[in-house]
């Protein structure tokens, strides 16, 4: 089944204390990217990746840092959380075809709350 | 540079009666299109998507919007409201022609169906 996982579903830290979650997508997909949805902002985008080794700043990229080593994984790392970044957490991944990019396949999401 | 204003942040109608959720965007290039749809404690699922075919796309649960370039909308209709439509919707476009790619989301219409 094509799906986007990211692990974990839930998780509450400390301020101050390194995460990392995970996103992995089966689709050999070039594009991945990571959001944060915040009631009544929608989803801003964190940063993407155009294919492995290639990362860019998104809209809100302050506080969080990500790798692209593999084509299927793309992390996201928070070396220090602050509460300010507590917030609902989405991974995406695409793919270009016929000169357009096609829809953006989501995981499940990952509820973060930092104290 | 890219942006998605989606005109009303909250819309109830009664179950039967037709839905209309508005969406404006502007883009440089020619733009790909989506409606997303999001139930309480879910991930995003893609309603619909437009890609410079026909432009008038249907999409699932009986969705479909209609996209028009003079006034820069994509609006998203259904003739008849369903209890189980009640979410959230995001619209959300993407520069196909830019070199680079970018998913902008709109802040979100929220649903509510009156029975």
């Amino acid at each position: 089944e094509a799906q986007v996982t990211q692990n974990p579903r839930y998780l509450i830290t400390v301020t101050g204390k390194k995460l990392t979650v995970t996103c992995s997508q089966n689709m050999n997909h070039e594009y991945m990217s990571w959001y944060r949805q915040d009631p009544g902002l929608g989803l801003r985008q964190i940063y993407y990746s155009m294919n492995v080794e290639v990362t860019d700043k998104g809209d809100v990229p302050e506080g969080y840092k990500v790798s692209r080593k593999e084509k299927r994984n793309f992390p996201l790392i928070l070396e220090s959380p602050s509460p300010n970044q507590t917030s609902l957490y989405f991974c995406a991944s695409s793919s270009r075809r016929t000169g357009a990019w096609a829809e953006a396949f989501f995981g499940q999401g990952t509820r973060l709350t930092v104290v | 540079a890219q942006s998605v204003t989606q005109l009303d942040s909250h819309v109830s109608v009664s179950e039967g009666t037709p839905v209309l959720l508005r969406c404006n965007y502007s883009s440089s290039y020619s733009p790909s299109l989506f409606w997303y749809v999001q139930h309480p404690n879910k991930g995003l699922q893609l309603l619909l998507k437009y890609t410079s075919a026909a432009t008038l796309v249907k999409g699932i649960n009986g969705f479909e919007a209609e996209f028009k370039k003079s006034e820069t909308s994509f609006h998203l209709t259904k003739p008849s409201a369903h209890m189980s439509d009640a979410a959230e919707y995001f619209c959300v476009v993407s520069d196909s022609g830019a070199g680079s790619y970018q998913l902008t989301f709109g802040k979100g219409t929220k649903l509510s169906v009156i029975p």
